[in-house]
């Protein structure tokens, strides 16, 4: 079935520094793909949406970059600030029942 | 503008008693509806979607059921709940047609099951 790899499990930086998320997917077909992100206690929000047309995604400053050749996905910004602690998630909209699979998500953690 | 809401906020249930959540989404007639689950620490896991009333498709069951009683309401419901049922429950909506839209989620439901 189809699925997306989240090697990173958490990440912790400092303000300004460069945040580069690493996500692969696996699927039998060419997929739209998601970037969500998730605050504590709160439902994730949409942050990057690309699809095969494009291969590129530009919001809030991050930017994603959509691979078919190797199968990846990563998510980067170039400066990070403390607002941007969050739980970032990769995400593939399947083929098959209306639906999301998630990635294991990325703790990403910014400090001052 | 459309709104998603979630009720409760939150629930501390016992193990064996009957559960029931439920979303209502505001603003946007027939949409496609989902449930999620994510545990603790954990990543979501569909559970559930429905493109029309009175029609709901089960992707992972976990031993709960689903409805949708009303265009704009799907409802998560149990007889008996697990402690496994712990979580935090999310509701999504998006636009009817392609699987391929974006999903935009409710604040969710946290249950703990003792």
């Amino acid at each position: 079935g189809d699925s997306v790899t989240q090697m990173q499990g958490q990440v912790t930086l400092s303000e300004d520094d460069f945040l580069f998320i690493n996500c692969t997917y696996s699927t039998t077909w060419y997929p739209t793909l998601f970037w969500y992100v998730q605050y504590p206690g709160e439902g994730p929000q949409l942050l990057l949406k690309v699809t095969t047309a494009n291969n590129k995604g530009i919001s809030r400053g991050f930017e994603a970059t959509y691979d078919k050749g190797t199968t990846s996905f990563h998510l980067q910004k170039a400066s990070v600030q403390e607002s941007d602690s969050a739980v970032y998630y990769c995400v593939l909209a399947h083929n098959y029942a209306q639906g999301l699979t998630f990635g294991l998500g990325t703790r990403v953690s910014v400090f001052p | 503008a459309q709104t998603i809401h979630q009720w409760p906020v939150a629930e501390i249930k016992a193990v064996g008693s009957p559960l029931s959540l439920g979303c209502t989404i505001k603003g946007k007639s027939s949409p496609n509806l989902y449930w999620y689950w994510q545990a603790t620490g954990g990543t979501l896991q569909q559970l559930f979607y429905s493109i029309t009333v009175g029609q709901v498709e089960s992707v992972v069951q976990l031993n709960l059921s689903a409805s949708r009683p009303k265009d704009d309401q799907f409802i998560l419901s149990t007889e008996k709940l697990l402690l496994s049922h712990s979580g935090f429950y999310l509701c999504a909506w998006s636009l009817s047609g392609g699987n391929q839209d974006t999903q935009y989620f409710g604040p969710g439901t946290r249950l703990l099951v003792l």
